[in-house]
């Protein structure tokens, strides 16, 4: 089965750093969204984007964040200066379409620590 | 605005012991509905999903759900657990909007 595959699957930074989460979604899928799950709470929506664009956001994604899909295949997400909570799991995924039955897949992935 | 609830956060249960997580959402439209799960170092997984039909909908590895409207609810149900259903669930809904909005998910153990 295709799968979405994120790396790094964990990375410590300093405070203050930029940090780059990596994401493959499924090669069909033409939208992609990032989620964010800090330990013991709720996993929180980010942004969504298709055709090169984000097409929804939430309070959260401001502005020292940023996506974007460098080329083909890839689909980043930038942190440009990481504050302590930051910390959480990031989440990539990917979908065919946009409706509201769509199934969305996930990556398995990223746990940032900010430190 | 769509929201879910997921009540238990912490369930602890014995092999073949049955298994009952709730979920409700809120949302005056109409729904879809997603349970979804996380093995330990795994990505989230989908295990079953409702758009319409049949409100008990069967999913992978012998779970099931209910929806009931009337509840707004979509509790997730399995009749015998194993020790490899240890994991973490998570309930989601879409209603107004496409993108989904999940419960704050449910950590499930099972001694073996």
């Amino acid at each position: 089965e295709p799968e979405v595959t994120q790396t790094p699957s964990h990375q410590v930074t300093q405070m203050g750093q930029e940090v780059i989460l990596r994401c493959v979604p499924i090669s069909n899928h033409l939208y992609f969204y990032w989620y964010r799950q800090i330990l013991g709470q709720k996993v929180e929506f980010l942004v969504s984007f298709y055709n090169n664009e984000i097409s929804e956001k939430s309070e959260i994604f401001d502005d020292q964040f940023s996506v974007e899909r460098p080329d083909g295949s890839n689909f980043t997400l930038k942190i440009r200066s990481t504050k302590l909570e930051d910390s959480a799991m990031y989440f990539c995924a990917s979908s065919e379409g946009r409706s509201s039955g769509n199934t969305i897949y996930f990556g398995e992935g990223s746990w940032l620590t900010v430190v | 605005a769509q929201s879910v609830s997921q009540h238990n956060h912490h369930v602890i249960l014995s092999e073949a012991a049955s298994l009952e997580l709730g979920c409700n959402y809120s949302y005056g439209g109409t729904v879809n509905l997603f349970w979804y799960v996380q093995y330990p170092g795994q990505h989230l997984q989908l295990l079953l999903k409702y758009f319409s039909g049949d409100p008990l909908v069967k999913g992978i590895k012998g779970f099931e759900a209910e929806f009931i409207k009337s509840k707004f609810s979509f509790n997730l149900r399995k009749p015998s657990v194993q020790w490899s259903d240890t994991a973490e669930y998570f309930c989601a809904v879409t209603g107004g909007s496409y993108i989904p909005t999940f419960g704050r998910g449910t950590s499930l153990i099972v001694h073996p």
